[in-house]
């Protein structure tokens, strides 16, 4: 089982500055199948992110992701009121695993 | 527009087993898989497994092999997620998803949770 390791566990941050999502796995993800998610309280989770940099339909272009191997990366580029949540990155190449998510919170 | 829509709560007593569904619609049922995914309160997620509904081929999770079926109704567009011999620990909301190409890519969309509580 691959383990995604998400740091920080908490990141607290101003409305319009940049977010940096760390998701760390245990062993190589096959071609960079990495997805993050964003949950907010009482909804389920939504996808942001596939293919490790690919936005899903809708997404606004402030969210970005990169990295492959066993490093990932999630960026807002500026945090609007609506992005302070929970992200989970999730690795789908073998049985699918998430990492343990981290809170956006507001400073 | 593409719907997934879950049955509602359930308060089960340790060592019942509890079924819950997640209808689908606005696509053809057996062309793309089904995911159950478990939420317990205020933790991340854990995949618990999936069907292919065109041949109701199932993966499990280790965590939950032996205690989970997943089966699907093609007649109704309905999967459905059977947990046995529940314990406190499977309070969780648990969530049905939709993965579009092939059996283990990105989950989207996600069905609204339905919480099981597990309590005697």
């Amino acid at each position: 089982e691959i383990v995604l390791t998400q740091s920080p566990g908490t990141l607290s941050l101003s409305p319009g500055e940049r977010a940096t999502l760390s998701c760390r796995a245990s062993q190589s993800v096959s071609s960079r199948h990495l997805a993050w998610y964003q949950q907010k309280p009482g909804q389920a989770p939504r996808v942001l992110i596939y293919g490790a940099d690919s936005r899903a339909t809708g997404i606004p272009d402030r969210f970005s992701g990169s990295g492959s191997g066993t490093d990932f990366t999630l960026t807002i580029s500026r945090l609007e009121p609506e992005d302070f949540a929970v992200y989970y990155c999730q690795q789908y190449g073998s049985s699918p695993t998430f990492g343990q998510g981290t809170k956006v919170e507001i400073k | 527009e593409v719907q997934l829509v879950q049955s509602g709560a359930e308060v089960k007593k340790p060592g019942a087993t509890v079924k819950i569904s997640c209808k689908v619609s606005g696509y053809t049922f057996t062309d793309y898989c089904i995911h159950w995914v478990q939420q317990a309160p205020g933790k991340g997620l854990e995949w618990v497994g999936l069907i292919d509904p065109e041949d109701d081929e199932t993966i499990y999770a280790e965590k939950f092999q032996g205690r989970v079926t997943i089966t699907a109704d093609t007649s109704t567009d309905t999967a459905y997620m059977e947990l046995s011999s529940l314990r406190s620990e499977d309070t969780a909301v648990y969530y049905c998803a939709i993965v579009w190409f092939g059996k283990l890519n990105w989950f989207d969309p996600w069905g609204q949770g339905t919480l099981v509580t597990v309590s005697s």
